[in-house]
Order: C-alpha cells, then sequence, then structure tokens
C-alpha cells in the first residue's frame, strides 16, 4: 500500500518567509508525527497528533511553528518568519498505536533551505 | 548526558562479516526500541522493534535488548555493501509520552 507522502520535496525560500509543508499518512494510522533532521544528527520529535489534536507539541522550538491536522489525516507543519536555522529535513512519521507497539513509518521528507 | 548515546563510527566492516550497532538509553522505563536504516539523501526505514529482553531476529538482522544495563544492539550478519548505511536507533519515550528519541546514528561502510 502507499507511504507516508509529503509535499513538496524541496523548499527554498528567503529568510522572513512563510512556509507550509504537508504531510499525507498511511492509510488507517490514527497517529501523525513532525520530526526535524539536521545533517549528521538522528530527527528531533517536534509534535504528536492523535486524531485532529495535538497531543504533544512539546518539540516545537518557538511560537513560529504551528502544525494542524484538521480531519484526522493531512497535516500541516506552518512555519512563519522562516530563519536560516530553520533549514533542515522535515519528517513526518505515522503510526497505528496499537498498544505499545508504536511503529513509526517515515515519508521521504521536506528539505527546507532558508537563504 | 544524552537521552540515547550511540558511537557515530564510521564504522567499518569487510563483506560478509557481522556487523556490530550499539545504543545505550538514559531513561530505564523506556519500553519501546527500534533500529532504522536511513541511506544517504533518504528517510530512516523501520528495520527492527524490539519490547522484551533478549533476543529478537529477522533475517540477518538480530535485535538485542538489555533493560538491566539499558543497552540494544543490532547485529547484521553476512553484511552486504547494500547494508551501507547509517544505522538509528530510538527509544519510545516513556510516561505515556509517544514520541521516538533517537541516537545520532552510527554510519556503517561494508567493504566488498
Amino acid at each position: 500500500g502507499a507511504g507516508v507522502s509529503q509535499t513538496p520535496s524541496n523548499k527554498v525560500t528567503e529568510k522572513g518567509k512563510y512556509v507550509e509543508l504537508r504531510c499525507d499518512p498511511i492509510s488507517g494510522h490514527t497517529a501523525l508525527y513532525w520530526y526535524r533532521q539536521s545533517l549528521g544528527q538522528g530527527p528531533e520529535f517536534l509534535i504528536y497528533f492523535q486524531g485532529t489534536g495535538a497531543a504533544d507539541d512539546s518539540g516545537l522550538p518557538n511560537d513560529r511553528f504551528f502544525a494542524v491536522r484538521p480531519e484526522g489525516s493531512v497535516s500541516t507543519l506552518k512555519i512563519q518568519r522562516t530563519e536560516r536555522g530553520d533549514s533542515a529535513v522535515y519528517l513526518c512519521a505515522s503510526s497505528l498505536m496499537d498498544g505499545a507497539y508504536n511503529e513509526q513509518f517515515f515519508g521521504p521528507g521536506t528539505r527546507l533551505t532558508v537563504l | 548526558q544524552k537521552e540515547v548515546e550511540q558511537n557515530s563510527g564510521p564504522l567499518s566492516v569487510p563483506e560478509g562479516a557481522i556487523a556490530s550497532l550499539n545504543c545505550t538509553y538514559s531513561d530505564r522505563v523506556s519500553q519501546s526500541f527500534f533500529w532504522y536504516r536511513q541511506y544517504s539523501g533518504k528517510s530512516p526505514e523501520l528495520i527492527m522493534s524490539i519490547y522484551s529482553n533478549g533476543d529478537k531476529e529477522d533475517g540477518r538482522f538480530t535485535a538485542q535488548l538489555n533493560k538491566a544495563s539499558q543497552y540494544v544492539s543490532l547485529l547484521i550478519r553476512d553484511s552486504q555493501p547494500s547494508d551501507s548505511a547509517t544505522y538509528l536507533c530510538a527509544v519510545n519515550a516513556p510516561r505515556g509520552a509517544q514520541k521516538l528519541v533517537f541516537g545520532q546514528g552510527t554510519r556503517l561502510t561494508i567493504n566488498p
């Protein structure tokens, strides 16, 4: 079946601009996660949705970052007033959330470059 | 102390040998442990999950978990050049949180 999809695959923007990154999870997966990965590092957690609500947004670095999942499926990560330090690969993952077996499957990522 | 620690490598192993990758974690109540493989320029791919002490085998891969020592490892038998990648250890954050905490990854190179 189809995996997690993310668009765009690459986004180049200028400092101060607004960007939206989209994630379409695996069909039937109720949990959706956003992570950010910088070169040479493991992914870092940003936010987790269970259904439509953000169950844990403790990883969002500041109030320029916001994410929504209005219908419990597709999610959008929104970054306002982008800064050069926001440049990274933004990864989305989804899982079935069946008890303790929280296996998360990643999409291909969106590479964000802020000039 | 980092929550999840891995040796960044690079780890170089001859083709056909066993590659051994190690990971330690700091929070004793962590319950779920995962290994992801990440090829250069690609996203992480789940290859193994383990939840109980002991060994779990899947094809050429064996995951080992020792909760008392807070240690998880991945063995790759009969290593192939296609196994060359970065291997990420991930731990499910405890106390009800669902996020994964990742190590920085170990870069593995299999030499033909």
